[in-house]
């Protein structure tokens, strides 16, 4: 298997314009999470996904975040409009079973500059 | 509000040594803890996961041990070599959420 897949891996655009992030969870994986990564708040998680629902978005810092997942295949996270504290590297996870006892496998990240 | 604290100086030993890393929490009952690896421009690699009944839990040269009295976790990495080298965080949940808190983390650098 491939792993978990993001695009893009990079990312860099000017405030005020919007921003889509994409992801490509493991096959056969119930659980998708998306996690923001910062030198000052470290590792945080945005929201996740059970069989395609949103279960827990209380980490979305604003509406200005949105994410979806129309398929068991792939995830948006969109940022519109992005500011320069938005600034992070975004990773997206998924896992087999329960994300609180189970491994979650991380993908690669989006670093996202916004300037 | 919840608190997870690692050390957040860089642990610097030498090879074949005992690396040991802390997690610290507070104001939280976790139910389940797990260690991951990153390496720069990475994402986090799940190494070990143990529960609240647990006291310790062993991988190849990896030890995890969770005292919920004291609040904390020691992951001790025996034999230590500069592959190694990488930031550890430590991770909790709860029994009735899938959130996963992370630690910010701890870098290790393993010497020659």
């Amino acid at each position: 298997d491939a792993g978990v897949i993001q695009s893009p891996r990079h990312e860099v655009t000017e405030m005020g314009q919007e921003v889509t992030l994409r992801c490509k969870p493991i096959s056969g994986h119930d659980y998708l999470f998306w996690y923001r990564q910062t030198m000052m708040r470290g590792l945080e998680l945005l929201i996740y996904f059970n069989n395609n629902v949103p279960i827990d978005d209380s980490g979305m810092p604003e509406d200005r975040f949105s994410a979806k997942m129309p398929n068991a295949s792939f995830s948006t996270l969109k940022i519109q409009p992005s500011e320069p504290r938005d600034s992070a590297v975004y990773f997206c996870a998924s896992s087999l079973r329960e994300g609180r006892r189970d491994t979650q496998y991380f993908g690669p990240g989006t670093r996202l500059t916004v300037l | 509000s919840q608190k997870i604290e690692q050390n957040s100086e860089a642990l610097n030993i030498q090879e074949g040594k005992t690396a040991t890393l802390t997690c610290n929490y507070t104001n939280y009952s976790p139910a389940y803890l797990q260690w991951y690896r990153q390496d720069p421009g990475r994402g986090p690699v799940f190494l070990l996961l143990i529960r609240e009944n647990e006291k310790e839990k062993r991988k190849e040269r990896l030890k995890v041990t969770f005292d919920t009295t004291l609040k904390q976790s020691l992951f001790h990495i025996t034999a230590s070599q500069p592959a190694d080298s990488a930031t550890y965080l430590c991770a909790l949940s709860s029994y009735n959420t899938d959130k996963l808190i992370f630690g910010t983390g701890t870098r290790l650098q393993v010497f020659p």
